[in-house]
């Protein structure tokens, strides 16, 4: 079954606008991974965030986690056409390592 | 270093024939997993290897998939006899166990399976 659920299913934005994607999950977490998959391609990494932190950035990506809500929002800022692309939040609910993934959300960036 | 390799990258068969995918997972790690992503939704997790046993299989139709991996390294997946609700995409990722970080999973191509 699907732990985490994005929102929104479908963004489309113009290049140089931030692209914010949420996720929601319903059992205790160990950490929220967020994953990027091309059209076409297997799944990248592209941020973790351990369930005791609150934000975390990597270059133009910023994740925030709210335990409390069980949620955690993706910030892409100054996007470009080369991110578009699907989004996956994941999360790691045990200590096996395993990770349940979400709907994804599709992300178009028009030039 | 070089990544997940899987092969083949596309493959279409008959509904009750035979199917096998093979991985080779990023050298030196020891956690290999299966995923099946169906269009439009996220990947879901068939069976979980560490080394040579299984971790995790909860999610995985024995009836008709099975999985093995030999030796702790490559892996192979087989579904017999396939359904048509199997056509989706199958991904192999693999992670580190003895250096850090061990969460994070490192993916394969995928391939891409049509039963028809």
């Amino acid at each position: 079954s699907q732990q985490g659920e994005e929102d929104p299913q479908a963004l489309s934005i113009q290049e140089g606008e931030n692209a914010t994607m949420n996720c929601s999950y319903k059992t205790s977490i160990n950490n929220l991974q967020w994953y990027r998959q091309n059209s076409g391609r297997g799944l990248v990494h592209l941020i973790l965030i351990r369930s005791n932190e609150r934000e975390k950035h990597s270059g133009r990506l910023r994740v925030t986690l709210d335990t409390s809500k069980k949620s955690s929002s993706l910030l892409i800022t100054a996007s470009r056409a080369a991110d578009t692309a699907s989004y996956f939040c994941a999360t790691d609910v045990d200590s096996s390592y395993k990770l349940i993934f979400g709907s994804g959300t599709r992300l178009l960036v028009r030039p | 270093e070089a990544g997940v390799a899987q092969s083949p990258r596309y493959k279409i068969i008959e509904k009750r024939q035979s199917v096998a995918f093979w991985c080779n997972p990023i050298s030196g790690h020891a956690t290999l997993y299966w995923y099946q992503q169906i269009l439009g939704q996220g990947p879901k997790l068939l069976i979980q290897f560490q080394n040579n046993g299984v971790v995790d299989d909860s999610q995985l139709p024995k009836d008709r998939f099975s999985a093995e991996r030999l030796k702790g390294v490559d892996s192979t997946l087989k579904i017999q006899p396939a359904k048509l609700e199997d056509s989706a995409v199958y991904l192999c990722a693999s992670s580190p166990l003895n250096q850090s970080p061990r969460d994070e999973q490192y993916f394969g191509p995928g391939t891409r399976l049509t039963v028809t």
